[in-house]
């Protein structure tokens, strides 16, 4: 059962787009939603989180947007930089003692110079 | 810091043969995990402990079982290695219940 559905599966932009990724959620009581980065060969790395207290959060050159009634949220990249490819996976966990994070299938995004 | 060791970082099983995938971690965290990583879907929660001599069954278990005897180790292992079992794993840990994963370099494990 796929509780968060992540999308799209591959993305190519050119140096200085905007990637968006997106992710949708169906479980309300899920309260934590961040996102992983990951590099060929490694494991995935903590990136940016958002709480469903606010709408955006802001790191960087990398956004989260947040549509708590939609059940959606994405990553936006700024001025993306080739050294931006890599698999991002989306997550979402609730408060069910401890959080037991549930990922998307992950979306490979290359990054033209 | 090492953070988080996986060892091995590749095998090569035999269908029905058995191995034991190590993670270490010397970061102080009490909750560790075991995923798999698939083409397709993303990461998948094996078995995950919250405490040493603790550990319990995550999204996808069969095949699988672990160990937390000392709380910086968490062991993963294949009683009898299937082509299905075929993946990368990756150990993580967290400080306490916290959503911030640390993730190992993963195991590549082929079964035959």
């Amino acid at each position: 059962q796929q509780q968060v559905k992540q999308s799209p599966q591959s993305l190519i932009v050119q140096k200085g787009g905007i990637p968006i990724i997106n992710c949708a959620y169906e479980n309300t009581a899920f309260d934590y939603f961040p996102w992983y980065q990951q590099f060929p060969g490694k494991g995935p790395a903590l990136l940016i989180a958002i709480r469903p207290d606010v709408s955006e959060k802001k790191e960087g050159r990398f956004t989260i947007s947040f549509n708590k009634s939609a059940k959606q949220f994405s990553l936006h990249i700024m001025d993306s930089q080739p050294g931006d490819s890599a698999t991002y996976f989306c997550a979402a966990s609730g408060d069910t003692g401890f959080q037991k994070l549930v990922f998307g299938t992950g979306t490979r995004l290359l990054v033209s110079p | 810091n090492a953070g988080v060791t996986q060892t091995p970082k590749f095998r090569v099983l035999k269908t029905g043969q058995s191995m034991t995938l190590l993670c270490a971690q010397d970061m102080n965290h009490e909750y560790m995990y075991w995923y798999r990583q698939d083409p397709g879907m993303g990461l998948r929660l094996i078995h995950y402990s919250v405490g040493e001599g603790t550990t319990a069954k995550g999204e996808v278990p069969d095949g699988y079982n672990v160990s937390r005897l000392k709380k910086q180790n968490f062991l993963l292992g294949l009683e009898s290695a299937a082509p299905s079992q075929t993946s990368v794993y990756f150990c993580a840990s967290s400080y306490g219940g916290s959503g911030k994963l640390f993730f190992g370099s993963g195991t590549q494990l082929s079964v035959l």
